[in-house]
This record gives structure tokens, sequence and C-alpha cells, in this order.
């Protein structure tokens, strides 16, 4: 059974880090790019960033581009965002995501919640 | 960017009823690289439709998508109580951003 986890939310100021991680397991995790979609409270999907099978090509959203880092582990079967210079804006839940062979996104996890707040 | 816009914003029906769930691009989405996803609340996304119109793997006939170019459609053939939650349509194609539409409410009249 596929299955994502995705941990490291909470509450951060803006202007702070914070390292979100994605512990994926039931399927080959290097033969799968990944990526992170979010969800501000009561808003539509926003994709957020990916990165392929071997971390050659990564790729952001305009919005976080320059702020946030994308990496995946495969040897821990692992995917991290490190999100930097925190906006209240980038208050959300913060979804991990497969993309499949057919290239749309086939399996989500659960979601860490971000709130960023003074 | 590819815009996706969906529509209606929010659609009343009853159990048993035909919902019609609009998706229409700025830009034509090239090679159907169009998905459908349904989102009820605490929990993860499901794919329900991909390359406009397969059905994802468990997903129940009543649920089919069609569509190309830039106008795409949802079709619930008889709701379900289950049926009732928000649901999404992103194009995929070539590079990112992959763009999500903004949401059409499935909701018990």
């Amino acid at each position: 059974e596929v299955q994502l986890v995705e941990s490291g939310g909470g509450l951060v100021q803006p202007g702070r880090s914070l390292r979100l991680s994605c512990a994926a397991s039931g399927f080959p995790f290097d033969d799968y790019a990944m990526h992170w979609v979010r969800q501000v409270p009561g808003k539509g999907l926003e994709w957020v960033s990916g990165i392929n099978l071997k971390s050659g090509a990564v790729a952001y959203a305009d919005s976080v581009k320059g702020r946030f880092t994308i990496s995946r582990d495969n040897a821990m079967n692992s995917l991290y965002l490190q999100m930097n210079s925190l906006r209240v804006e980038d208050t959300a839940l913060y979804y991990c995501v497969r993309r499949s062979g057919s290239f749309c996104f086939d399996y989500w996890g659960q979601g860490s919640l971000v709130t960023v707040s003074s | 960017e590819i815009v996706l816009t969906q529509s209606p914003g929010t659609l009343s029906l009853s159990p048993g009823e035909r919902a019609t769930l609009s998706c229409r691009a700025s830009q034509s989405v090239s090679g159907t690289y169009l998905a459908w996803y349904q989102h009820k609340p605490g929990q993860a996304p499901r794919l329900l439709i991909y390359g406009a119109s397969s059905r994802a793997t468990g997903i129940p006939d009543r649920f089919s998508g069609s569509g190309s170019g830039t106008d795409f459609t949802l079709t619930i053939s008889r709701l379900e109580p289950e049926d009732f939650a928000v649901y999404y349509c992103q194009q995929y194609a070539g590079s990112p951003p992959y763009t999500f539409g903004q949401g059409t409410k499935l909701e018990i009249k």
C-alpha cells in the first residue's frame, strides 16, 4: 500500500524557517518524481514544487522561488521542503504528492499544517 | 502559465441526479494532460480522472471525463451521498507550474 506521511509543520514567526519531511513507503521511491502542493485554509490547491527521480531537476512556483528548496533522499525514501523567509501567506496545509507514470498526481499524503504568525 | 477556470463555483443537486462540472483552460492543454480530483474535508485529495478521460484505479464508472483543447467536463452520472465534495481540475502538461482550477463545491440540495 502506498503511503505518504508528512511531518515538520507547526507555528512559526514570519521570517523564520521550517523544514517539512515526507516519508514514503509501499512503492519504489526512486522510480517516481515527487511534488509538494499546498492549500491555504478555505482556499483551493496550489502546486508548490517538484523534483525528478534523481534530484537532477527541480521546479518551483513563482510565489516560493528563492525561499523554498525541495530535495529528496532516495536511500531514506524521503522528500523534503526547506522553507525559509516564511510569510503569513505561506500558511497552508502542505501535501506530499507522488507523480505517476502517467504524469498526474496519483497519491497524496494527509498533509502537514504550517502556520506563519507573529 | 495556464489558468484553469471551473464552473459553476457551487452546484446543488440531490442524490440520484446527474452532475456536470466544467473546466476551461486559458490555452490549449497539450496531450490532454488534464486530471480531476475529489477533495473531502480532513482527507487527502483523490485522483478520479487523468488524461482527460481515463478513470483512476478503483474509481466507480459513474465518474467520467471528457474534452480536449481548452474545454473539459467531469460528469457524475448518478450522485451517491459520498460524492458530495469539492472537485478540482488540474493541468500537468509539459513544464511546471501544474496549475489547478479554483474548485467546484458539489453540495446536497
